[in-house]
């Protein structure tokens, strides 16, 4: 049973540019969400889709958009690069709806921007 | 508001030596909580979780938890560390009601031979 899947594992890009992230969740998972994790910091939440809509979102601008397709993949967009931006982007699964439930994490993109 | 921290950015111990990681966290409603460890360039792995059941949760590769209300933590404890054990360890919170998970800053462990 494939675990989360997460593409690419690298990427650079340069400020002002946009880059879409890719995630495939684990069997049976139907829950995706999104963090960003800083050098040296804890995931931040950005945010978490279920039956194909945003269903809560953390504190980061509209930059961050995403989406979930019917089969429960997800893709993370931003836009309009910064150089804060450079961080690893780690995808979490979930099964039944997430609440409460273990969140399964992907390796990460690891995304710089120049 | 909702939070977690971790007491001490970095801790260091003896092989064979107990590991003592500390969390706290603050809840206005009875929390879910998490231990997750990242090993370098890799993703998060579940380490244990409390759902108010049993307070002494056991986890993964001899680690376990105790979760105490009176004193708002959820500490990480090992008896015995091993070299493998050197990692960055993460206490987490998410909430009833509510679908986000909110991460402590991390605890680099390292672990002396």
């Amino acid at each position: 049973d494939a675990g989360v899947t997460q593409s690419p594992t690298h990427l650079i890009k340069t400020r002002g540019q946009q880059v879409t992230l890719r995630c495939s969740p684990k069997s049976g998972h139907d829950t995706v969400s999104w963090y960003q994790q800083a050098l040296g910091q804890g995931p931040q939440f950005i945010f978490q889709y279920y039956e194909e809509e945003e269903r809560q979102r953390g504190n980061f601008p509209d930059r961050f958009s995403g989406h979930q397709f019917p089969n429960y993949s997800s893709e993370l967009n931003v836009n309009a690069l910064w150089l804060g931006d450079s961080a690893l982007y780690l995808c979490a699964s979930s099964p039944q709806g997430g609440y409460g439930e273990t969140q399964y994490f992907g390796p990460g993109t690891r995304l710089l921007v120049l | 508001a909702q939070s977690v921290t971790q007491l001490g950015s970095h801790v260091s111990v003896s092989e064979g030596a107990l590991v003592l990681l500390r969390c706290n966290y603050s809840s206005s409603v009875p929390p879910y909580l998490f231990w997750y460890v990242q090993y370098p360039n890799q993703g998060l792995q579940l380490l244990l979780k409390y759902t108010s059941a049993a307070t002494l949760v056991k986890g993964i590769n001899g680690f376990e938890a105790e979760f105490k209300k009176s004193e708002t933590s959820f500490h990480l404890t090992k008896p015995s560390a091993h070299m493998s054990d050197a990692a960055e360890y993460f206490c987490a919170v998410s909430f009833r009601g509510g679908f986000k998970t909110i991460f402590g800053a991390g605890t680099r462990l390292f672990v002396k031979a």
